[in-house]
């Protein structure tokens, strides 16, 4: 069974910190990573895509991928209210035939405290 | 705009009443997928599609049905709905299964009674 585990929180960040997201996987075929956000009731929206070992920075947010460990992180600076939701981690999940689509995490409910 | 839309957003009815929810996005992607959110259970994929005609299960089909005849719409279909089939429901595409960002569908909230 592949899996994607995340801590499910909540965790709770002052406003204006950084707040650090944590993602193990169980594929060591998988080779790429997404982080999506998703507020109540909302649909998953794509935060970040990471592919290679390292850092990906866009604005506030930096993904970091590990493939050795299997560890995907996604770390959010100058974390703001509208940050407040809940993330998910992806990563795709593969058969014998080849890949069949993303297995998430089941989230990690982020709150910003103003 | 690009975009995945689903009908209905809101759907109440009683066990064994046959539903389809369905799917249509306009980016001509060759992927389809829908999901199944549920609270401590997270996003559970049902059913998927590769391309047109190419259909196959997830992690959690029993109890639907899914067909692809033309490469934008997606329906899922619910013979006979039970009330485990409560759920909030997405539909996503992609251009492919691993490696392309998912685009999602604004979820359909069902509720079987």
């Amino acid at each position: 069974q592949k899996e994607v585990e995340q801590n499910s929180g909540p965790l709770s960040v002052p406003e204006g910190a950084i707040a650090s997201l944590n993602c193990t996987y169980s594929d060591r075929g998988s080779q790429s990573f997404f982080w999506y956000r998703q507020y109540s009731g909302k649909s998953p929206e794509l935060i970040m895509s990471i592919y290679s070992n390292g850092d990906k920075e866009d604005g506030r947010f930096t993904a970091q991928l590990n493939k050795a460990s299997q560890y995907v992180s996604l770390l959010i600076r100058d974390s703001q209210p509208s940050d407040s939701a809940t993330y998910l981690c992806a990563a795709p999940m593969y058969s014998g035939g080849g890949a069949d689509g993303l297995t998430f995490g089941k989230g990690t409910h982020l709150i910003i405290q103003p | 705009e690009a975009q995945v839309t689903q009908n209905p957003r809101y759907l109440i009815t009683v066990t064994g009443k046959k539903l389809t929810v369905t799917c249509s996005q306009n980016m001509n992607h060759e992927y389809m997928s829908w999901y199944r959110q549920d609270p401590g259970l997270g996003l559970r994929q049902i059913y998927y599609s590769m391309n047109v005609e190419v259909t196959d299960k997830g992690d959690v089909p029993e109890g639907y049905k899914v067909s692809r005849k033309e490469k934008r719409n997606f329906p899922l279909i619910l013979e006979s709905p039970s009330p485990n089939q409560t759920s909030l429901y997405f539909c996503a595409s992609s251009w492919g299964p691993d490696s392309y960002e998912q685009y999602f569908g604004p979820g359909t909230r069902l509720t079987v009674t």
